[in-house]
């Protein structure tokens, strides 16, 4: 099993729908997550990061944490085309040396259509 | 303006010539990664530093080293270099002396060993 995973998709979301990513992982005991933005050539930016269950704002972008079923999504409201791109979802992981471990899943390309 | 800064952006080699990428944070962060970027695998961590006294492996150091002699700093070397480390590397920093903060990501190099 992976540490964190995701749907590669592509998903394709409706101009001015809401885009709906998902993200699972394996360690019961991560307790810091993120979702990074990254455009084809460039380099991850960070739209948000969570630590406790619930959900957490910021403007257009929700992110919710459910840790008992080991899930954090996003939601992205009212898409614009400048939201297409692959997100990354990345969980901080307790490793079995009891050091910190940041892992990202593989990415969803999210395309949304004008 | 707070930054992360690679170099060189891009660089076509050849197998067994020395290379290193410098990376350099204006943020006096204590956490400093490097990670690559490969189709389908996501982005995997080389290296990471704590501080200036703490380095250590990521999940995929073989073939490369690193240094942090001064907080600002922490370059990554390729003392001989093979075609499977064509790639694409970033270097990223975080308050903290641990992954559970968010990453600032440099712009990247685009690494090509022929």
């Amino acid at each position: 099993q992976k540490e964190v995973e995701q749907n590669s998709g592509p998903l394709s979301v409706p101009e001015g729908a809401i885009a709906s990513l998902n993200c699972t992982y394996s360690d019961r005991g991560s307790q810091s997550f993120f979702w990074y933005r990254q455009y084809s050539g460039k380099s991850p930016e960070l739209i948000m990061f969570i630590y406790s269950n619930g959900d957490k704002e910021d403007g257009r972008f929700t992110a919710q944490l459910n840790k008992a079923s080991q899930y954090v999504s996003l939601l992205i409201r009212d898409s614009q085309p400048s939201d297409s791109a692959t997100y990354l979802c990345a969980v901080n992981i307790l490793t079995n040396f009891g050091n910190e471990k940041l892992t990202f899943g593989t990415g969803t390309r999210l395309t949304i259509i004008p | 303006e707070a930054q992360v800064t690679q170099n060189p952006r891009y660089l076509i080699t050849v197998t067994g010539k020395k290379l290193t990428v410098t990376c350099s944070q204006n943020m006096n962060h204590e956490y400093m990664s490097w990670y690559r970027q490969d189709p389908g695998l996501g982005l995997r961590q080389i290296y990471y530093s704590m501080n200036v006294e703490v380095t250590d492996k990521g999940d995929v150091p073989e073939g490369y080293k690193v240094s942090r002699k001064e907080k600002r700093n922490f370059p990554l070397i390729l003392e001989s270099p093979s075609p499977n480390q064509t790639s694409l590397y970033f270097c990223a920093s975080s308050s903290g002396q641990s992954s559970n903060q968010p990453q600032h990501f440099g712009d990247g190099t685009r690494l090509s060993i022929l």
